[in-house]
């Protein structure tokens, strides 16, 4: 059964800062990963999508990168801004599917003061 | 442009009350249907899914019942609601290619009291 970590939980960083999330999952037989934005008592709002046979995907400050082999993918966000906060989560797509049996992470909870 | 409509925004419903909560899709066609529930502790967990009008599979077995009368209409209902049915409720939607983006509306918070 596919498991999604996502740590850290919380992150409260100040306003230009660089940083990264990260997202690990415990079966590498993946079709995609994604990278979805929430803010509070909203739905989620998918931010990149990186197929199985890519390394990484960019959206302007936005960076994800995926490292199949060991189960692993970071979203880089440079230069912070307050507009940033949110919840973000991972999702993983199993390569052996019908429909989207996607498995969520918990998400991290980040917090840019300004 | 595709969109998707969610409702209500929130819900309190007493305990034995029927729900019914409804999403639509508004430009694409056969579209993939999905409804989620978020839960605090325990992220987002599929709980039914639609690849087309009359198709629901079920991911878990529970409370909740889903239909899907039209191609871009798909309901989620309850003959009776249990207090563990509270959460944030979320419908969602792809194209049928299993590659492309998942696209969420905007959830329906429900209270059971």
């Amino acid at each position: 059964k596919q498991e999604v970590t996502q740590i850290p939980a919380a992150l409260s960083v100040p306003e230009g800062e660089n940083l990264v999330l990260n997202c690990s999952f415990t079966d590498s037989a993946i079709y995609n990963l994604q990278w979805f934005r929430q803010d509070p008592g909203k739905g989620l709002t998918s931010l990149l999508l990186i197929q199985s046979s890519q390394r990484e995907q960019t959206s302007g400050r936005l960076n994800a990168s995926l490292d199949k082999s060991s189960g692993r993918s970071t979203l880089y966000i440079a230069a912070s801004q307050p507009g940033d906060s949110a919840t973000y989560l991972c999702a993983v797509r199993p390569r052996e599917t019908s429909g989207s049996r996607l498995t969520f992470g918990e998400g991290t909870q980040l917090t840019v003061n300004p | 442009s595709q969109t998707i409509h969610q409702w209500p925004a929130t819900l309190v419903q007493p305990v034995g009350s029927p729900l019914s909560l409804e999403c639509t899709v508004e430009g694409t066609s056969n579209p993939n249907l999905y409804w989620y529930r978020q839960a605090a502790g325990r992220g987002l967990q599929l709980l039914f899914y639609s690849v087309g009008i009359g198709q629901i599979s079920s991911e878990v077995p529970q409370n909740l019942s889903a239909s899907r009368p039209q191609d871009r209409q798909f309901i989620l209902s309850s003959k009776k609601l249990l207090l563990s049915d509270s959460g944030f409720y979320l419908c969602a939607w792809s194209v049928s290619r299993r590659d492309e983006k998942l696209f969420f509306g905007s959830g329906t918070q429900l209270s059971v009291l």
